[in-house]
């Protein structure tokens, strides 16, 4: 089956880092997404992962580590605006016939900045 | 990154009504759309993958003849809910694949507030 888990909620300070995590089982696996969606709107793109390793992207990076099944999406130097909900999104298929292209996400996190 | 538009933002309707909503690809052309419901404080969940001149392909569970889902051309999607009822109040939010870039992302719609009376 498809299964991905990622902490319900989180909460951290301005100013501060968080690490939002991200386990993953799947059928197949084409690359990783993380998301940010702000309450009533859409999700906005924000990382994305399909070999091992960091990427960074200026106050956000991420991390992906196939052999685990895990990624986890850091942010630094916290600010107010980043409260969000931030979702894991793990694309189906491989490189040779049944890609679909379908995101299968993960319940999100609603992460909490406070002053 | 990728513009995608949908329309309208918000709707209001009684039950038994159809209700159109569409999803524009801006500033790139999407052979594939996709559409997503999202239920308040749970993740989306794919309805549909929209093929351009193809037949929709449904997830197991969502009614075909309920969401009608048309992919006319490049740039525009469209899902018609039919005979809607109340349990059918939802956000629904679509996305367009712009296989253009690197990573082959999905940019997402602003969504749409369906609420049936």
């Amino acid at each position: 089956g498809q299964n991905i888990d990622q902490p319900t909620e989180m909460t951290a300070t301005e100013g501060a880092i968080v690490q939002i995590n991200c386990t993953y089982q799947t059928s197949g696996f084409n690359g990783l997404f993380w998301y940010q969606q702000h309450a009533g709107e859409a999700p906005t793109f924000l990382s994305y992962n399909v070999l091992d390793g960091l990427e960074e992207k200026g106050r956000f990076s991420s991390f992906l580590s196939r052999s685990k099944g895990y990624s986890y999406l850091l942010l630094k130097e916290l600010q107010m605006k980043d409260s969000a909900s931030y979702l894991c999104a793990v694309r189906d298929g491989g490189f040779y016939g049944g890609a679909t292209n379908k995101l299968i996400f993960g319940t999100g996190t609603l992460l909490a900045v406070q002053p | 990154g990728a513009v995608v538009s949908q329309h309208p933002s918000r709707v209001i309707c009684k039950s038994g009504t159809s209700v159109k909503i569409e999803c524009r690809s801006l500033d790139f052309q999407a052979t594939t759309m996709f559409w997503y419901r999202q239920f308040p404080k749970q993740s989306l969940m794919l309805m549909a993958t929209s093929n351009e001149g193809s037949k929709a392909t449904y997830e197991q569970g969502v009614e075909k003849d309920k969401f009608l889902i048309n992919h006319a051309s490049l740039t525009l999607s469209t899902l018609t809910v039919t005979s809607a009822h109340p349990e059918d109040s939802s956000f629904y939010i679509c996305s367009a694949r712009d296989k253009t870039t690197s990573t082959d992302t999905q940019y997402f719609g602003p969504g749409t507030r369906l609420t049936v009376l």
